[in-house]
C-alpha cells in the first residue's frame, strides 16, 4: 500500500517565524489532506489538496502530484499553531486514507 | 448535527469487558471511517463504510473488533473481551463520498484497566 512520510518529526519555533512541513508519498493519489491535531486531541481539516496550491490565511499548501510530495507552509506562526500536523494520502486503488506519523510543532512566545 | 458526533467521549472499563462506541456522521455523508490512535502515534485505519456496499474491514486488528452501520447513518464499533493494548482514542470520520475531504469527530478515549 501507499507509504506516507513526514518531515521534520519535531519543530520548535519562536512566535512570528515561518516554517515548511513536508509530506512524501509513494503512489499516485486521488486524495491528500493536511490536518492539525490540537493539544486537546481534536483533528482539524486544514486542506484537501490532491494537487495544486491553496491558501487559507497564514497557512498555504502545495501538492506536486507528479513528484509525489506536498508542502504545508505556516507563516508568522502563533502559539495557537502548536500541535501535531498530519498529512494523509489515499491512492486510486484503495479506499483507505493513510496517515503519516506527523510533525510535532511547538511555538513559543 | 453540524459535525461528526462520537459517544461516549471517555470510557474506562475493566479488561475482558465488551465496549460499544458510537459515531453519528454528518448528514448526507455516504462514507464513514473508523481509526485508532495510540498515545503519541499517528492514526491507524480500522474500517470503512460506503453506502450499502460491503465494508472494507482490512484494518481491524483482530476478530474481537467489529463494526456496523445502518444505511448511511449511525455506526457502532464493538470491541469484545477488551485487552489493555486496546487503550487508545478511537476516531470516526465521514465524507460526502470516498476520496473527498474527511471530517473527524472528537473521538472516544478508551482506557482498559
Amino acid at each position: 500500500g501507499i507509504q506516507v512520510e513526514q518531515s521534520p518529526p519535531d519543530l520548535i519555533l519562536q512566535e512570528g517565524a515561518n516554517s515548511t512541513l513536508r509530506c512524501n508519498f509513494s503512489d499516485s493519489v486521488n486524495n491528500l489532506q493536511w490536518f492539525h491535531q490540537n493539544p486537546w486531541g481534536q483533528l482539524i481539516n486544514l486542506f484537501y489538496i490532491p494537487s495544486g496550491t491553496k491558501q487559507n490565511g497564514r497557512l498555504s499548501a502545495t501538492t506536486v502530484a507528479t513528484e509525489r510530495y506536498s508542502l504545508l507552509y505556516i507563516s508568522s506562526s502563533q502559539t495557537t499553531d502548536s500541535g501535531v500536523y498530519f498529512c494523509a494520502a489515499q491512492s486510486y486503488n484503495t479506499d483507505k486514507l493513510i496517515f503519516g506519523t506527523g510533525t510535532r510543532l511547538q511555538v513559543f512566545p | 448535527g453540524a459535525g461528526v458526533s462520537q459517544s461516549p467521549s471517555n470510557k474506562v472499563t475493566e479488561k475482558g469487558k465488551d465496549v460499544e462506541l458510537r459515531c453519528d456522521p454528518i448528514s448526507g455523508h455516504t462514507a464513514l471511517y473508523w481509526y485508532r490512535q495510540r498515545l503519541g502515534q499517528g492514526l491507524e485505519f480500522l474500517i470503512y463504510f460506503q453506502g450499502n456496499s460491503a465494508p472494507d474491514k482490512s484494518g481491524l486488528p483482530s476478530d474481537r473488533f467489529s463494526a456496523e452501520r445502518t444505511g448511511e447513518s449511525v455506526s457502532t464499533l464493538t470491541i469484545q473481551r477488551t485487552q489493555q493494548e486496546d487503550s487508545a482514542v478511537y476516531l470516526c470520520a465521514s465524507s460526502p463520498h470516498k476520496a473527498q475531504p474527511q471530517h473527524f469527530g472528537d473521538g472516544t478515549r478508551l482506557s482498559i484497566l
